[in-house]
């Protein structure tokens, strides 16, 4: 069974610029969510999908964040613009359901802001 | 406020050693307590989980202890190999909510 895929795995950008982090969850996965790790802390969660609907977005700053679920599988989360403060890594993870099934992570998108 | 408190921040153990990793909790209405273990350039994966119905939980050379009353929890790595050389990040969700709170993690090493 194939794991949660990211992309890209690295990104280097200006402040100000735009970016946009896609993630593809595990095949029947319903429930999606978007963390974000700063350095040296643990992932703090963005945003969560159940299907295609956004259930829970109260972390996520909706001023330069967003984040779309079409068709309820792939997922993309944007920055625009971006700041320094935005560096980080973007995890993707999901669960079957949302009963306390166990997240699934993806490897991350490494994101750099100069 | 950080609602998952974490320690040590590092820990560095020969092969061999018993790690223990400990976390702190606020929130009573938490009831789901897992560990993650994060490799670089990996996103974290399960290691082990555990609900404050038990105390303890044991798969393989890893442990949970739980102590509901303290209002904490602690991993603890029998037999550590320099493969389990990872961040450690331990969490904690309440019933209804799939928000997962992390700890700031610990980094071990496990020396040869």
């Amino acid at each position: 069974e194939a794991g949660v895929v990211q992309s890209p795995r690295y990104k280097i950008i200006e402040k100000k610029q735009p970016v946009a982090f896609w993630c593809n969850p595990i095949s029947g996965h319903n429930t999606l969510y978007w963390y974000r790790q700063n350095l040296g802390q643990g992932p703090e969660l963005l945003i969560r999908y159940e299907n295609e609907e956004a259930v829970d977005d109260s972390q996520l700053p909706k001023d330069r964040f967003s984040a779309e679920r079409l068709k309820g599988v792939d997922s993309t989360l944007k920055i625009q613009p971006a700041e320094l403060g935005d560096s980080a890594v973007y995890l993707c993870a999901s669960t079957r359901t949302s009963l306390g099934d166990t997240q699934y992570f993806g490897p991350g998108t490494r994101l750099t802001v100069l | 406020q950080q609602q998952v408190k974490q320690s040590p921040q590092s820990l560095i153990v020969q092969k061999g050693g018993i790690p223990i990793i400990n976390c702190a909790y606020e929130n009573t209405a938490f009831d789901y307590f897992p560990w993650y273990q994060q490799f670089p350039g990996k996103g974290p994966a399960l290691l082990i989980a555990i609900r404050p119905d038990v105390s303890e939980k044991k798969e393989g050379r890893f442990t949970i202890s739980f102590n509901k009353s303290a209002k904490q929890f602690s991993l603890h790595i029998m037999d550590s190999q320099p493969g389990d050389s990872a961040t450690y990040f331990c969490a904690a969700s309440r019933a209804g909510s799939e928000k997962l709170v992390f700890g700031k993690g610990t980094k071990l090493t496990v020396n040869p």
